[in-house]
């Protein structure tokens, strides 16, 4: 069955980076476009990009432009995102998601917390 | 960016019916926009429920079905059971592959 591990949670100072990895698991990974999406404790969902893992062709949402990078070891199933200059705004659990449809199979989500 | 928006909170009776609705603040949604619903319960991790408007995964209970409704997409919740209390959330997709998540219907079975 498909399954995505997501790495474990993160802490972090602003101005800083976080990586969080998804590794994939139960079907072909080249085959789905991986979604990564974010929730603030409390607050709704917020689409930050996709990411083929056949091509690494990426599109993001207009806020995290600059800011976001999503990649892949396709040797390792496994897909990355980075944010990069973290204030505390960033603070949220960030999910990979995949499937056919896009939108089928979520990661667990990563808990990245952003404080001085 | 379009803003998608959805009723804030809606109460349901246990065995009733309810329809939320998800609108496009760029006009009428069709099913060029592939709405999209998920379920998510406290804790957990949302849960996919329709996709293409109208489409129902494996584990969706069939009392779940979605549809175009009066320009807006909308999921219809019938014979509401405890276990339905949940926040759900729909997506559309515009131009440039770019994708926004409404804000969410907190939904009571009461």
């Amino acid at each position: 069955q498909v399954q995505l591990v997501q790495s474990g949670a993160e802490v972090k100072k602003p101005g800083a980076s976080v990586k969080v990895s998804c590794k994939a698991s139960g079907y072909t990974f080249t085959s789905y476009d991986i979604n990564w999406v974010r929730q603030a404790t409390g607050q709704g969902l917020e689409w930050m990009g996709w990411m083929n893992p056949n091509s690494g062709n990426t599109g993001y949402a207009q806020k995290f432009q600059g800011r976001v990078t999503m990649t892949r070891n396709t040797s390792i199933s496994t897909a990355y995102m980075e944010l990069s200059s973290l204030r505390s705004e960033d603070t949220a659990v960030y999910y990979c998601i995949t499937g056919t449809t896009g939108f089928d199979y979520w990661g667990q989500g990563t808990l990245v917390t952003v404080s001085s | 960016q379009a803003v998608v928006t959805q009723e804030p909170s809606l109460t349901v009776s246990p065995g009733g019916t309810v329809t939320l609705t998800c609108g496009s603040s760029t006009g009428a949604v069709t099913s060029g926009h592939y709405p999209y619903w998920f379920q998510q319960k406290p804790g957990q991790a949302p849960r996919t429920l329709i996709y293409d408007t109208s489409n129902k995964h494996s584990w969706t209970p069939a009392r779940f079905s979605g549809s175009l409704l009066g320009g807006k997409a909308a999921l219809t919740l019938s014979g509401a059971q405890p276990e339905d209390e949940a926040e759900y959330y729909c997506l559309l997709s515009y131009s440039g592959a770019r994708q926004v998540f409404g804000g969410g219907t907190k939904l009571t079975v009461l």
